[in-house]
């Protein structure tokens, strides 16, 4: 049971460059959420999902899109990178049965850099 | 969401009890009170939740006030390990996807 994965685990862009970011998740999570965290800052919503084939804004969406194609996966675009999304972007799912609906499982991050 | 105040750092020696104090004076009676941490570099990691009942787990205990305004997070014998950001969290529990919203937590370091 891997949980939450993330690829790729650093990569470092050129402005204007675009890449997709993949998260997967082995425990049949309805939920899955795409956060950013920022130096010295804590995490904030990029975009949820809450369910396949379904997504929503969060704190902060522009700049990003997202996919949801199929229940495990959740996927992060950038289309035209820029040095501001200089970031670690979070990945993270829950569960909506039980009440769990606040408890997130979260992977380990992916480090970019925009230059 | 109830807006929650935590102070920005503290320390504790190993194996004695860290208390992590958390106001939310605002709290409504149908937000919980939820406790990440994130050690460095890493994900957060969900700790403890509650509404009105002390719980405890194998983590940690989480101690909320009679008027809910306020509650502590205690792990009863820190360890080095424990050394990270801990976030307090107030939220409804909802069907419609969960939205947390962390805000800058403590920083507890555990010293030898």
């Amino acid at each position: 049971n891997a949980g939450v994965t993330q690829t790729p685990k650093f990569r470092v862009l050129k402005t204007g460059q675009s890449m997709t970011l993949l998260c997967a998740q082995d425990m049949n999570h309805e939920y899955m959420y795409w956060y950013r965290q920022d130096p010295g800052m804590g995490l904030r919503l990029i975009h949820y999902s809450v369910g396949e084939g379904t997504t929503a804004k969060g704190e902060v969406p522009d700049g990003y899109n997202v996919s949801r194609l199929k229940k495990q996966n959740f996927l992060l675009g950038l289309e035209s990178a820029a040095p501001s999304q200089t970031s670690v972007y979070f990945c993270a799912s829950s569960s909506h049965s039980g009440g769990a609906y606040n408890e997130q499982f979260f992977g380990p991050g992916t480090r970019l850099t925009v230059l | 969401d109830a807006k929650t105040t935590q102070p920005p750092s503290m320390d504790c020696a190993e194996g004695r009890a860290a208390n992590l104090p958390c106001n939310h004076s605002t709290i409504s009676g149908n937000e919980y009170v939820y406790w990440y941490r994130q050690i460095h570099s890493q994900g957060p990691q969900y700790i403890i939740h509650g509404l009105k009942n002390n719980e405890t787990n194998e983590m940690a205990s989480l101690i909320i006030t009679e008027d809910r305004k306020s509650s502590t997070l205690i792990l009863p014998h820190a360890t080095l390990r424990d050394t990270a950001v801990y976030y307090c969290i107030v939220r409804v529990e909802e069907t419609s996807g969960s939205r947390l919203t962390f805000g800058e937590g403590t920083q507890l370091t555990v010293n030898p």
